[in-house]
């Protein structure tokens, strides 16, 4: 069965050093998304993607934060200059043709900020 | 303020109970997800439903849009239903709004 794949698993980094999160979305999948969960917290929204353009993004999702296809498989999330309160799982996403469908997760990359 | 309220946080069970999880919403939604969260932090999504009842093995969910409240069953839990259960909802926009989950432990 087509799953989502995320890479690294873990990655731990120094503060404000930039880490780019790759993620493979579903080959046929044309909306993807980011989530973000700090340990003991709740799953937060960070940024939804289609046709080559962010299509909503939250307040979490400042200016350190970037997203891109580069190109027809990977979606990337960059975060520019690290800090302590990015460590947190992320978590990549896709549906298939529109946001009112069943996303499928990845697996999640742990980032650690040192 | 959008929020997404899930009860109880934390629930225990002996192998075999009905389980109910319960989630409630503030204004309307155009969809609702429920997802369980392993041990090891997966994600995998269970229902989404936007009125309704579905049923997916011992798993049913059922939605009340006038009431904004949903329900998770499980019937016949065992062991490995073991997990963190996640209501998230979407209010008409991209952006998907999660509760804070329930932890749920099935004892044999």
């Amino acid at each position: 069965e087509p799953e989502v794949t995320q890479t690294p698993s873990h990655q731990v980094t120094q503060m404000g050093q930039e880490v780019i999160l790759r993620c493979v979305p579903i080959s046929n999948h044309l909306y993807f998304y980011w989530y973000r969960q700090i340990l003991g917290q709740k799953v937060e929204f960070l940024v939804s993607f289609y046709n080559n353009e962010i299509s909503e993004k939250s307040e979490i999702f400042d200016d350190q934060f970037s997203v891109e296809r580069p190109d027809g498989s990977n979606f990337t999330l960059k975060i520019r200059s690290t800090k302590l309160e990015d460590s947190a799982m992320y978590f990549c996403a896709s549906t298939p043709m529109t946001v009112q469908e069943t996303q499928y997760f990845g697996p999640g990359t742990r980032l650690l900020v040192l | 303020k959008n929020e997404v309220e899930q009860s109880p946080q934390n629930l225990t069970a002996q192998e075999g109970e009905f389980i109910t999880i319960n989630c409630s919403y503030s204004v309307g939604i155009s969809a609702l997800h429920w997802l369980q969260q392993h041990p090891g932090g997966g994600i995998v999504s269970l229902f989404m439903l936007s009125s309704g009842k579905k049923k997916h093995g011992r798993l049913i969910a059922t939605i009340n849009i006038q009431e904004k409240h949903s329900s998770l069953h499980i019937t016949a839990s065992h062991p490995r239903d073991s997990a963190v259960y996640i209501c998230a909802v979407l209010y008409n926009t991209d952006k998907l709004i999660f509760g804070t989950g329930t932890r749920l432990q099935v004892f044999p």
